[in-house]
């Protein structure tokens, strides 16, 4: 089975100011990882996933993760923060050639003028 | 295209009542989905189904029950609910293609509130 922790429950930085949201997963098989968003009283979007191929993967609004496999980590980064990205932040697994994702308890990113 | 359409957006019941949450995509998944979002909690899995007239448990499926008659619509009901079902409810889902996942695509939501 899967588990994903995220370590941080809420985040708050100043505008402008490079964010790193952490996401640390647990599987006995390999993974897809996945990020979400959620704005205020909205659904989940998806950010980005990775799949398989070059660790570093780019997502929509400047987003970007890094799948480390040996740290069995998955973590959200973003060089400069706007006032729009305030929302909460998903990270989720699944098995591979599975359908199922496990969720991760969410990080509050609160972005401060 | 309407993606994933949820209803109704905001529901308040009694104690003992009994609802349904219709869940309705026009993408042609295969897979669906219904979590249940509460604070501090994330999204816990209530039931799924892989596929028309298929359903499964999930990681919290005590007090609902789901069906799958038509590929486009997943229900959940509760018969009668309970105060600890209060809780935002979020249907999903999605697609399996060459053997890669990718992703779910989520409704909007349902706001349950059980007094």
């Amino acid at each position: 089975a899967q588990s994903v922790t995220q370590l941080d429950s809420q985040v708050p930085v100043f505008e402008e100011a490079p964010v790193e949201l952490r996401c640390n997963y647990s599987s006995s098989v390999s993974v897809y990882l996945f990020w979400y968003v959620q704005y205020p009283n909205q659904g989940l979007q998806l950010l980005l996933k990775y799949l398989s191929g070059s660790t570093l993967v780019k997502g929509i609004n400047g987003f970007e993760a890094e799948f480390n496999k040996s740290q069995t980590s998955f973590h959200l980064r973003k060089p400069s923060v706007h006032i729009s990205d305030t929302a909460e932040y998903f990270c989720a697994v699944s098995a591979l050639l599975a359908q199922k994702l496990v969720f991760g308890q969410g990080t509050r990113l609160t972005i401060n003028p | 295209n309407a993606g994933v359409t949820q209803t109704p957006k905001f529901r308040v019941l009694k104690t003992g009542q009994s609802m349904t949450l219709l869940c309705a995509q026009d993408m042609n998944h295969e897979y669906m989905y219904w979590y249940r979002q509460d604070p501090g909690m994330g999204l816990r899995l209530i039931h799924y189904s892989v596929g028309e007239g298929t359903t499964a448990k999930g990681e919290v499926p005590d007090g609902y029950n789901v069906s799958r008659l038509k590929k486009q619509n997943f229900l959940l009901g509760l018969e009668s609910a309970a105060p600890s079902q209060t809780s935002v409810y979020f249907c999903a889902s999605s697609l399996m293609y060459g053997g890669e996942n990718y992703g779910y695509t989520f409704g909007s939501g349902t706001r349950l509130t059980v007094v």
